[in-house]
């Protein structure tokens, strides 16, 4: 089955830096565009970035471009996001998340599977 | 890019039906949605997707007690004989060309 698995969350220092990785298994990786969430605590989701299937073309939510970067490495099946310069209201749960192929007459798009989230937490 | 309004909260009687609404703003009034369930404490969970002519598909394994239905701008998720496990918050989420996804407020549904 479709599984998601992050790690690399934790608590940093405002100004810092963390690399969340995001290993899948259970369907063809190079196949999807994938993407990060976030969620600050209590609060809805958010879209944070997201990258095409082949890695060739990615995209930011303004409050993230210029420091984040994602990326993703199609033959170990992982995706990336590196976070420089966090700030505290980076603070919250980062999802990985996959996106949806055409299938079954529906066109590709919106997200169909999710991680169980790694939380970020920046703080002083 | 399309922005989604849900109604913050909602609530249903256990073994009622209860009907969820989320919006698009117009110039999207035909794009799919999707809607996705948290549980308190847990990630999110794809439920469905749903377009503009009412059809709608469930991802494999979401009780056939959820159904999805369209009018104009308004997509619905309808949940028929409500369960105490679904007390939850609902998401519904759009996207475009060039907005990857964006999602709607939540709806806090509390099951009574």
């Amino acid at each position: 089955q479709v599984q998601l698995v992050e790690s690399g969350g934790g608590l940093v220092k405002p100004g810092g830096s963390l690399r969340l990785s995001c290993s899948v298994s259970g369907f063809t990786f190079s196949d999807h565009f994938m993407s990060w969430i976030r969620q600050a605590p209590g609060k809805g989701l958010e879209w944070v970035s997201q990258t095409d299937n082949r890695g060739s073309h990615t995209d930011y939510a303004d409050s993230v471009r210029g420091r984040f970067a994602i990326s993703r490495d199609n033959a170990r099946n992982s995706l990336n996001l590196q976070m420089n310069s966090l700030r505290p209201e980076d603070t919250g749960v980062y999802y990985c998340v996959r996106e949806s192929i055409s299938a079954g007459g529906w066109p590709a798009g919106g997200v169909d599977s999710w991680g169980q989230g790694t939380p970020v937490t920046v703080s002083s | 890019q399309p922005v989604l309004t849900q109604s913050s909260s909602a609530s249903a009687s256990l073994g009622s039906s209860v009907k969820l609404t989320c919006t698009l703003t117009s110039g999207h009034s035909r794009d799919i949605i999707a809607w996705h369930q948290q549980q308190p404490g847990e990630a999110p969970r794809y439920l469905m997707k749903v377009d503009d002519l009412g059809r709608y598909i469930t991802e494999t394994g979401v009780p056939d007690r959820f159904s999805g239905s369209g009018s104009g701008a308004d997509r619905y998720l309808t949940i028929s004989n409500v369960q105490s496990e679904d007390e939850a918050d609902y998401y519904c989420a759009a996207w475009d060309r060039n907005t990857p996804v964006v999602f709607g407020g939540g709806t806090k549904l509390i099951v009574l």
